[in-house]
């Protein structure tokens, strides 16, 4: 049973638009979220998280909402870059997990120059 | 940020054997855990790496099946015993200071004929 879904399989767009990826999950007790970047041939990297207390969190053109009621989530990428290019998971987790995430499948980005 | 490297990065192995991969940190983690990456299907952890002590597994996975050493904090090994073409997968080794700051290895790219 999957907890964290990333239910679209890939996305692509244009260079300068914006990107949104999205991202659900079913367990309520998450109450940290975090995305993650991977590059073909290496591990995934941090890329930014938020905690289930706030609803918006950026970092420079990345930023992520929390809609805790739907429990969803979104990544906006402003403006996209090719480099952007790479498969973006979503990671999920609850309080005294001990730093245990539980990922969704991930979202092959592309964009287009 | 911490650095974390494995090796192998990939092997083609024969049904039957074993493999293990190494996981080397540059610095200080407080947690180590081992996860797999299945084709098309999302990071899941395989178990939580404990130092001098036995590894804490989640459900499905086994101590015979996926042994795994940790005899210091920046290091710590995983084998995949008795191999299937099941067995197929990427295997990551991450190490966290919190939640914020789980870093991953480049992965394990294992292919059992």
């Amino acid at each position: 049973d999957q907890q964290v879904k990333q239910n679209s399989p890939s996305l692509s767009v244009q260079e300068g638009r914006i990107s949104i990826l999205n991202c659900d999950y079913t367990n309520s007790m998450f109450d940290y979220f975090l995305w993650y970047k991977k590059y073909p041939a290496e591990g995934p990297t941090f890329l930014i998280s938020i905690s289930s207390i706030k609803d918006k969190n950026e970092d420079g053109r990345f930023t992520v909402f929390l809609n805790k009621s739907a429990k969803h989530l979104s990544l906006h990428i402003v403006p996209s870059q090719p480099g952007d290019s790479a498969v973006y998971f979503c990671a999920a987790s609850a309080p005294g997990a001990n730093s245990k995430l539980t990922f969704g499948k991930g979202i092959t980005l592309s964009v287009r120059p | 940020s911490a650095v974390i490297s494995q090796k192998p990065s990939r092997d083609i192995c024969q049904r039957g054997t074993s493999l293990t991969i190494q996981c080397q940190v540059d610095s200080q983690v407080t947690m180590m855990f081992w996860y797999r990456q299945q084709p098309g299907q999302s990071l899941t952890l395989i178990a939580t790496a404990n130092q001098g002590s036995e590894a804490t597994y989640e459900s499905g996975f086994v101590i015979d099946k996926f042994p795994i050493s940790r005899p210091n904090l920046t290091f710590s090994t995983l084998t995949v015993s008795n191999m299937s073409p099941e067995d197929s997968s990427i295997y990551l080794c991450s190490g966290t200071r919190g939640i914020t700051e789980a870093f991953f290895g480049q992965g394990t790219r294992l292919t059992v004929v």
